[in-house]
């Protein structure tokens, strides 16, 4: 596997399940990132975790809770969402320390979990 | 507070025509600024990035160009093909921070 992978893909729950989105990535970045993208919204930031240590925290509700166990995996834990937290849901990395030679700052964005609340 | 305005929202143009697009911000204390590609139902692909102390970077057929001071930048398509077609993004990084603001895209449509 190459870059960054994002499972499931699609998932439906009911808004009294518990469920978990998984992100790698294998680009050896020492960031990660969720963001949410609803039709006609902008991407909204939600987390960002910079050496596994979580540095932005964008107002999310407490029914997300994301979790960084280590540099390669990032995970959004969910449970009793609403309707409107319908939506696709985009990993991301990027490299933020280091040299100007080798900070990239681009970031590389997983395929997305299209999440669908009943 | 930061906000990325794209114009046009929709842009439709037969194969072959240069186009450009528009991003504006409303904050010059940028970072840098970059800007994505985004197909139907998938993720986004970074396209090209600027620095805060660079006017324009170019890959192929398409140059972006970044004006701090007017708080613009563009990205200009030249000679669209059909696999061009997608949502184009621009992202702007605030300085000394981890965020980066969206606009809400231009969704471009390349005609045969």
């Amino acid at each position: 596997e190459t870059g960054v992978t994002q499972t499931p893909r699609h998932l439906v729950m009911g808004m009294t399940n518990k469920k978990s989105l998984k992100c790698e990535q294998h680009l050896g970045h020492n960031a990660m990132y969720w963001y949410k993208q609803s039709a006609k919204k902008p991407l909204e930031l939600m987390f960002v975790y910079s050496l596994e240590e979580r540095v932005e925290n964008n107002s999310v509700p407490s029914r997300f809770s994301p979790e960084c166990p280590n540099s390669s995996h990032l995970f959004l834990h969910l449970h009793t969402l609403q309707p409107e937290d319908s939506a696709l849901y985009l990993c991301a990395s990027s490299q933020e320390t280091g040299t100007l030679a080798t900070r990239t700052d681009t970031q590389y964005f997983g395929p997305g979990t299209r999440l669908t609340v009943l | 507070k930061q906000e990325v305005t794209q114009i046009p929202a929709a842009l439709s143009v037969p194969e072959g025509e240069n186009l450009v697009l528009n991003c504006s911000f409303t904050d010059s204390a940028i970072y840098n600024l970059q800007w994505f590609r985004q197909d139907p139902g998938k993720g986004l692909t970074s396209l090209l990035l600027i620095q805060s102390s660079q006017r324009e970077q170019t890959s192929g057929r398409l140059n972006a160009s970044l004006d701090k001071s007017s708080g613009r930048s563009t990205l200009y398509i030249a000679a669209s093909q059909p696999g061009d077609s997608a949502t184009y993004l621009c992202a702007v990084k605030t300085s000394g921070t981890y965020k980066y603001i969206f606009g809400t895209g231009t969704r471009l449509k390349v005609l045969a």
